[in-house]
């Protein structure tokens, strides 16, 4: 069964520290993406990656960086967590051939105060 | 740039038949899926469309029309668990796909 793990579920943390939110994938996926959800805005791409090492800018980069390592893990990194970044994040994966078929992670929901 | 245009609430009534559009402007294109989310949950794929015409499975159909760059997402024989949101996304290519802000579909008895 496809499956894609995210570290944490809630996440409480302070202005200016740097966060780190995981996500593994088992599927032997080439892509991998990071998403924000926020009310009334849907799903917004933050990054995205289609190789181990690469990576590209999505729709709402500023204040966050990313990196993959390994093909199965794809870490998002908030360098200065500020309260704006608030938000439910949402990691997916898919192969290289069905980028319209992601499958997703339960989500963390990243509460800055 | 990508822009995707849905309604933000549908409500049906249980057993009836719904249909949630989706309009979208797009710089290339590869095709339309949709996506269910339960209050909570993470979105799970349903359906993808790259060639005009309807696609169905199931009580779930989905239909394309790239001249009108125009889709929507029917469902048929509603149920009580088919309420949840129901976002549309566009492949423009480069591995990336732009999502919708979704529609809260809620069914009613």
């Amino acid at each position: 069964d496809v499956k894609v793990t995210q570290s944490s579920r809630y996440l409480v943390k302070r202005t200016g520290e740097k966060v780190f939110l995981e996500c593994v994938q088992d599927m032997d996926h080439e892509n991998m993406f990071w998403y924000r959800q926020d009310p009334g805005l849907g799903l917004r791409l933050i990054y995205f990656s289609y190789d181990v090492k690469m990576k590209e800018k999505g729709d709402i980069p500023e204040g966050y960086s990313v990196s993959r390592e390994k093909k199965e893990r794809f870490s998002l990194i908030l360098e200065s967590a500020s309260t704006n970044q608030t938000s439910m994040y949402l990691c997916a994966s898919s192969s290289a051939t069905g980028v319209d078929t992601q499958y997703f992670g339960p989500g963390t929901r990243l509460t800055v105060l | 740039g990508q822009s995707l245009e849905q309604p933000s609430e549908v409500t049906a009534v249980e057993g009836a038949i719904v249909q949630i559009n989706c309009t979208y402007q797009t710089s290339g294109f590869y095709g339309l899926s949709w996506y269910q989310q339960h209050d909570g949950g993470a979105p799970t794929f349903l359906s993808y469309n790259a060639l005009d015409g309807l696609e169905e499975t199931g009580r779930f159909s989905s239909f394309l029309s790239r001249s009108d760059s125009y889709g929507y997402l029917l469902l048929q024989e509603l149920q009580m668990k088919d309420s949840a949101s129901y976002f549309c996304a566009v492949s423009g290519g480069y591995q990336k796909v732009t999502f919708g802000t979704g529609t809260k579909l809620q069914v009613i008895p």
